[in-house]
C-alpha cells in the first residue's frame, strides 16, 4: 500500500527565511514520482516540484527544492527566501509506477510572519 | 494559461439534484482523475481515467457518480443524486508526464 505522511500540520516561519516541509512515504514500488503542491486559502491546487525515484539529483524549481533521501524514504520540501504569498496549505503526493492514483498527505499549513 | 480549467467554480445545489462538474485539459493528457476535498481535510481520490475509460475508483466512487468525455476533450462527473455530504471542492487533474497538474477546482455546496 502507498502512504504519505506529513508529520507538520502547521509551521511558521519569519519572512526571507528558509523553511522544510516534512514528507515521508512508504511504498514497495521501485517507480514513483513525488509531487508538492501548494494551496492557498482560495483553493486550488497549484503544482511546484516533481522528483522521480530514479533521478540522482535534487528536483529544484525556482525557491523551491526537494531534499529526496531515498533510504530514508523522505521527500522535504525547502522553500528559500519565505515571502508573505507563500502562506498557504502544502501537501506532499506521490504516485507509483504500477499504480494510478496520486496519493496525498494531510498537509502542513505554512504561515510567514513578516 | 492553466493545464486544466474546471467550470463551475462554485455551484449551489439542492440536495437529491444531479448535478455536472466539468474540466477541460488544455492538451492531450492521458490520464484524468477526481478528487474531492471536504473542508478543512484531507484530499480524497475518487475516479482515474485513461482510454475512455475508468481504470480505477475508490469506495467513494460509488453509483451516484459516473464520469465521462463526451467529446474527446470535456472530462465530466456527475453526481445523480446530491447528498449533504457531498459538499466539497472537487477537483479534476491530468498527468502530464511527469507533473500531474489539477484544476482551480469545483466548490459543490449542498443544501
Amino acid at each position: 500500500a502507498q502512504k504519505i505522511t506529513q508529520t507538520q500540520p502547521g509551521m511558521f516561519v519569519q519572512e526571507k527565511e528558509a523553511v522544510t516541509l516534512d514528507c515521508t512515504y512508504d511504498t514497495s514500488d521501485q517507480s514513483y514520482g513525488l509531487f508538492w503542491y501548494k494551496q492557498p486559502s482560495s483553493g486550488e491546487m497549484i503544482f511546484l516540484i516533481y522528483q522521480g525515484s530514479y533521478d540522482e539529483q535534487n528536483a529544484t524549481e525556482g525557491r523551491y527544492s526537494l531534499n529526496f533521501q531515498k533510504a530514508r524514504k523522505s521527500a522535504n520540501l525547502v522553500i528559500s527566501a519565505s515571502q508573505l504569498g507563500d502562506s498557504a496549505m502544502y501537501f506532499c503526493a506521490m504516485r507509483s509506477g504500477t499504480g494510478n492514483q496520486f496519493y496525498f498527505g494531510t498537509g502542513t499549513s505554512l504561515t510567514v510572519i513578516p | 494559461e492553466p493545464e486544466v480549467t474546471q467550470t463551475p467554480s462554485h455551484q449551489v445545489t439542492q440536495m437529491g439534484q444531479e448535478v455536472i462538474l466539468r474540466c477541460v485539459p488544455i492538451s492531450n493528457h492521458l490520464y484524468f482523475y477526481w478528487y474531492r476535498q471536504i473542508l478543512g481535510q484531507k484530499v480524497e481520490f475518487l475516479v482515474s481515467f485513461y482510454n475512455n475509460e475508468i481504470s480505477e475508483k475508490s469506495e467513494i466512487f460509488d453509483d451516484q457518480f459516473s464520469v465521462e468525455r463526451p467529446d474527446g476533450s470535456n472530462f465530466t462527473l456527475k453526481i445523480r443524486s446530491t447528498k449533504l455530504e457531498d459538499s466539497a471542492m472537487y477537483f479534476c487533474a491530468t498527468l502530464a508526464p511527469p507533473a500531474g497538474f489539477f484544476g482551480q477546482g469545483t466548490r459543490l455546496t449542498v443544501v
